[in-house]
């Protein structure tokens, strides 16, 4: 089946720093999504990006299907920005079931 | 619009017991997943529901079953609970399968 591979596992900032997170996977996909889990469990949404960029504040995505992977930006980080980050992806095949990275665990420390 | 709820947030059982999650979706929303998440782990998924019927499951034992009602909300069983069941029990949400997914807060089971 299909594979979702998210580099770096751990990342450690200090508040203000930028960073980026990348989502490979291996397989056409339909879609690709990021979320955000917060210290206290709930996910977030944060961008449903099968293809392009997109902007929402401080974060912005680039979906690269073609290349199949995908890249998360975050700027002037804040300590609210730590937690886990996830990729999913929906495979183009027939149950399109959302198919998870093991995420990337980001601290920011003030 | 209201969120995903899930209900009830906190849950405390004892093994071999049994226990009743349940899941009501954003309005409109006809798919529901179901996922198992334990300290410092991944989603792991549990199954999907549209419309009633349940279109794709995971590689969990029989002792986890669901179903979706006709409102689409959505309840799990887990029946004969063993310790390793502990973990956040999450729920999401989505137009249709596959759509892009939104999240309750989860129920946190802890089995003694």
């Amino acid at each position: 089946g299909i594979q979702v591979e998210q580099s770096p596992p751990d990342l450690i900032l200090q508040e203000g720093a930028n960073s980026t997170l990348r989502c490979n996977f291996s397989d056409s996909v339909n879609n690709l999504q990021w979320f955000h889990q917060n210290p206290w469990g709930q996910l977030i949404n944060l961008f449903y990006i099968p293809s392009g960029t997109k902007q929402n504040g401080r974060l912005s995505a680039t979906t690269v299907a073609t290349e199949r992977y995908s890249l998360l930006y975050i700027s002037s980080s804040q300590t609210t920005d730590s937690g886990v980050y996830f990729c999913a992806v929906v495979y183009a095949g027939n149950n399109r079931k959302l198919i998870w990275g093991l995420g990337t665990s980001l601290a920011v420390n003030p | 619009k209201a969120g995903v709820t899930q209900t009830p947030r906190y849950l405390i059982k004892t093994r071999g017991q049994q226990v009743t999650l349940s899941c009501s979706p954003i309005s409109g929303h006809r798919s529901v997943s179901w996922y198992q998440q334990t300290p410092g782990q991944g989603l792991q998924f549990l199954f999907e529901y549209f419309s009633e019927t349940q279109r794709n499951k995971g590689n969990f034992p029989g002792r986890f079953s669901g179903r979706q009602f006709s409102n689409s909300r959505s309840e799990m069983n887990v029946s004969t609970l063993e310790l390793g069941d502990s973990a956040l029990y999450l729920c999401a949400s989505s137009l249709d399968l596959g759509g892009q997914a939104f999240f309750g807060q989860g129920t946190r089971l802890t089995v003694v």
